[in-house]
């Protein structure tokens, strides 16, 4: 089955880019996820990435998957004090109906 | 639309006691979840739903008991409450396995 592993913290000025990394071990993982949560709430859809893409941009938000090496990156662009959340990767198991989260990386944009 | 709909916000139990935790869904997704959330470890999946009748485990299922009668709802039972058990929960639903899920507010349950 799949694991998803991402570091637990990170903290970044106001306006400066932040990346955000997670790794998987499910190789046939259709898709990925990047998921938002915002204190006392349940989590929202940020972007996805289909398996046989590289790169997607969204706005301020760039996502980059590296298959071979099983990465994921999140990159927010000109970050504000409202992307101050908690960023969980996830990726669908192989063979299971089952979204697999990793731990949440928790984003503070301090000015 | 209200989406995904968890009662209660908030519930304090003894050891030992039991209760359900209610999720409905009016978006007619066929996929349903529970995940309890723990500091530093992310989600964890309890049990899950693809469809009426149809419920499995996840990875962290015991002491829980989930029922499918209907589309819409997909309560979770607590048979009898331990601390360990304290957590927040989230019910998700999905139209299906690939799609977007679709989380409730969370229910934050302490166990004492």
């Amino acid at each position: 089955g799949e694991d998803v592993e991402q570091s637990l913290f990170l903290s970044v000025r106001e306006g400066d880019s932040s990346v955000i990394n997670c790794t998987y071990t499910d190789s046939s993982s259709t898709y990925l996820y990047w998921y938002k949560q915002e204190p006392g709430a349940g989590l929202q859809l940020l972007t996805y990435i289909f398996s046989n893409m590289d790169m997607k941009q969204d706005q301020r938000l760039t996502v980059l998957l590296n298959k071979k090496d099983k990465h994921l990156s999140l990159r927010i662009a000109d970050t504000q004090t409202g992307d101050s959340a908690i960023y969980f990767c996830a990726g669908v198991s192989g063979g299971y109906n089952k979204l697999i989260f990793g731990a949440g990386t928790r984003l503070a944009v301090h000015p | 639309n209200a989406g995904v709909t968890q009662t209660p916000k908030f519930q304090v139990l003894k050891t030992g006691q039991s209760m359900t935790l209610q999720c409905a869904q009016d978006m007619n997704h066929e996929y349903m979840s529970w995940y309890r959330q723990d500091p530093g470890m992310g989600l964890r999946l309890i049990h899950y739903s693809v469809g009426a009748g149809i419920t499995d485990q996840g990875e962290v299922p015991n002491g829980y008991n989930v029922s499918r009668s209907t589309t819409e709802d997909f309560p979770l039972r607590l048979l009898s409450a331990a601390p360990s058990q304290t957590s927040v929960y989230f019910c998700a639903s999905s139209r299906d396995r690939v799609t977007e899920a679709f989380f409730g507010q969370g229910t934050r349950l302490t166990v004492v």
